[in-house]
């Protein structure tokens, strides 16, 4: 079972404010890594899949960056609304497994 | 729209009773794939597919089976439920591990 990190484990910001968060993978073997928006009572929703060192994706105010080589990735979210809210996983693919982290609860305060 | 369906949102089932979960996907996707979640533990996979008969152990695949034998239709089976198998359970599907998953909306099962 491999280790996959996210941190901080939740976060509560203003509305307006621009956050991030960091998750961590092995840095060897490396196929994929998935990021996923969970909102409360709803089935997670695929943000962006990442497969290139130095990938860089963008959606709206939210976007990505991939470090394979140090086994990590950042997602950033500029200017938080409250519908922003949810809890962010991360997935990491190698081989044909998929390993998630255990998420980032955002909560976005008006 | 792709569409993943679970046959129950909600579960309640007595131990040692076998126990079937459905879930289908409408967008001929190869792979699927069936989750737990507990709190603290974030998704764990159980078993996942990527062709019709096929299958492969995930993490924690002790205490379950799986059956494919269509391709938009797979099924995880509690052979004989236990406590500890108490949690919700998420279906995905997705055309390959370079594409995001598709969720289902889950399974809330309570065994007692």
């Amino acid at each position: 079972i491999l280790n996959v990190e996210q941190s901080p484990q939740s976060l509560h910001v203003q509305e307006g404010d621009s956050t991030n968060f960091t998750c961590s993978f092995p840095s060897s073997n490396f196929y994929a890594l998935h990021w996923y928006r969970w909102e409360t009572a709803k089935s997670p929703e695929a943000l962006f899949v990442m497969t290139l060192n130095g990938d860089e994706k963008k959606k709206g105010r939210i976007s990505a960056t991939l470090n394979t080589k140090e086994g990590y990735s950042y997602l950033y979210i500029k200017g938080s609304q409250p519908e922003d809210s949810a809890t962010y996983l991360c997935a990491f693919i190698s081989g044909n497994q998929f390993y998630f982290g255990t998420g980032t609860s955002l909560t976005v305060i008006p | 729209d792709v569409k993943v369906t679970q046959s129950s949102r909600y579960l309640v089932k007595r131990t040692g009773e076998k126990v079937f979960l459905e879930c289908v996907q409408d967008m001929d996707h190869e792979n699927m794939f069936w989750y737990r979640q507990d709190p603290g533990l974030g998704l764990r996979l159980i078993y996942f597919s990527y062709d019709v008969k096929m299958k492969e152990k995930g993490d924690i695949p002790e205490g379950y089976s799986v059956s494919r034998e269509k391709k938009e239709r797979f099924s995880l089976i509690l052979e004989s439920a236990s406590t500890n198998q108490t949690s919700m359970y998420l279906c995905a599907s997705s055309s390959g591990p370079i594409f995001g998953q598709y969720f289902g909306p889950g399974t809330r099962l309570t065994v007692l």
